[in-house]
């Protein structure tokens, strides 16, 4: 059974660093991997796709990285803001076209 | 942009009330989906379908069903609410099922009261 990670829990930064949020998974048979932002008590809103074919992708500020054959993927954020606070999920897609989520890493980016 | 629009940000019912959540996408998208969130528990899929009048049972399917008569609408429904309903709920849809990015709705807060 697919089963998806993600270090740390919680991490509160100044304002300006550089951070990356971790997510491992255990069966490295994907389709794809997907980074989410929640805002509390809000719904998810999709930040990267990547395929399974795919090594990274970028936008903006972000750019998220996957190695399917250690089953991990990366969230590098750079030269955070306070607008970054929110609570990052990821999730990949296993061979049904379930999404499998990660319990999240809360991100506080303090001024 | 897909979107994906829940009918409603927040509801209180009642014990026992037969309860309609609504979920419209406008990007004529096969795939879609009911999760719910609860702190601790993170996400769980409800139900999902794949097509018109299909439906298939997720991780947590007891005390709720489905209903998709039109491609972009996709309800659940709470048979009889129970307070052990009081959660959020999230739409979602996809346009492949193998390769396309899920797209999510704002979500529901749902008490049961």
């Amino acid at each position: 059974k697919q089963e998806v990670t993600q270090i740390p829990a919680a991490l509160s930064v100044p304002e300006g660093e550089n951070l990356v949020l971790n997510c491992s998974f255990t069966d490295s048979a994907i389709y794809n991997l997907q980074w989410f932002r929640q805002d509390p008590g809000k719904g998810l809103t999709s930040l990267l796709l990547i395929q399974s074919s795919q090594r990274e992708q970028t936008s903006g500020r972000l750019n998220a990285s996957l190695d399917k054959s250690s089953g991990r993927s990366t969230l590098y954020i750079a030269a955070s803001q306070p607008g970054d606070s929110a609570t990052y999920l990821c999730a990949v897609q296993d061979n049904t076209g379930k999404l499998i989520f990660g319990q999240g890493t809360t991100l506080q980016v303090k001024p | 942009d897909v979107k994906v629009t829940q009918s409603s940000r927040y509801l209180v019912k009642r014990t026992g009330e037969k309860v309609f959540l609504e979920c419209v996408q406008d990007m004529d998208h096969e795939n879609m989906f009911w999760y719910r969130q609860d702190p601790g528990l993170g996400l769980r899929l409800i139900y999902f379908s794949y097509d018109v009048k299909m439906k298939e049972k997720g991780d947590i399917p007891e005390g709720y069903s489905v209903s998709r008569e039109k491609k972009e609408r996709f309800s659940l429904i709470l048979e009889s609410a129970s307070t052990n309903q009081t959660s959020m709920y999230l739409c979602a849809s996809s346009a492949n099922y193998r390769v396309g990015g899920y797209t999510f709705g704002s979500g529901t807060r749902l008490t049961v009261v």
